[in-house]
């Protein structure tokens, strides 16, 4: 899990409300990545920043809202207008958006909307 | 399409004995390649990463292997351990012109029974 850390480990949400899942990194990171993991699929990116107070759309950002103010934390807030958020979300973190830097992987919040 | 194949789906081998996974991708333009290990209910961390230029690359028991003109690389694991237990995830990079997103297999989850 390297030096990122996801909160909380478990979420559950009612239909209807926001639910906010955080994501810290202390490796001085500037790129950040919040990814979407459904069962025998993929991981899908949602969105992703390369710096501080910036942020881009990934495949799949409908639904989904992020904040970058600080370079170690990237929120990502799941809104009711996802009509399906139950799934394990992963934070990710690389030094820099490079097409050869590793991504670090936090542990990952799953979430379960009742 | 940009897509990785992986397989088999699963797999489950007797402690000690050696295993071969495979995938195969159709991304293009190809950067490098990547292997994850993921365990049950965690983010996924960095086995190998692969250069177009590179045929083989090992990390201990794990060795994988690259061929860029058939698009395909496979995953050796040698004298398996029950902890290897997990998924395995193949990871293609198209590189900077695609704003260096990652494209993910689905995984092959492998299971070691003594």
């Amino acid at each position: 899990d390297g030096g990122i850390t996801q909160s909380p480990k478990y979420l559950f949400r009612k239909e209807g409300q926001n639910v906010t899942l955080s994501c810290e990194q202390n490796l001085n990171h500037d790129a950040m990545y919040w990814y979407r993991q459904d069962p025998g699929q993929g991981l899908r990116l949602i969105y992703y920043s390369q710096i501080v107070n910036d942020f881009q759309k990934g495949d799949i950002a409908e639904g989904y809202s992020v904040s970058r103010e600080k370079k170690e934390s990237f929120p990502l807030t799941v809104t009711s207008a996802q009509k399906n958020p139950t799934a394990f979300y992963l934070c990710a973190s690389s030094i820099s958006s490079g097409s050869y830097n590793e991504q670090f992987f936090g542990p990952g919040t799953r979430l379960t909307v009742l | 399409k940009n897509q990785v194949e992986q397989s088999p789906q699963s797999l489950i081998i007797l402690e000690g004995k050696n295993c071969t996974l495979q995938c195969n991708y159709t991304v293009s333009p190809f950067s490098n390649l990547r292997w994850y290990k993921q365990d049950t209910g965690r983010g996924p961390v960095s086995l190998t990463i692969m250069t177009f230029s590179e045929n083989t690359k090992s990390n201990g028991r794990y060795t994988a292997t690259l061929d860029a003109d058939t698009k395909q690389s496979s995953l050796h694991i040698t004298a398996s351990q029950l902890s290897d237990s997990a998924s395995y995830i193949c990871v293609v990079s198209p590189g900077r012109e695609y704003g260096n997103k990652l494209v993910f297999g689905a995984g092959t989850i492998l299971r070691v029974k003594s």
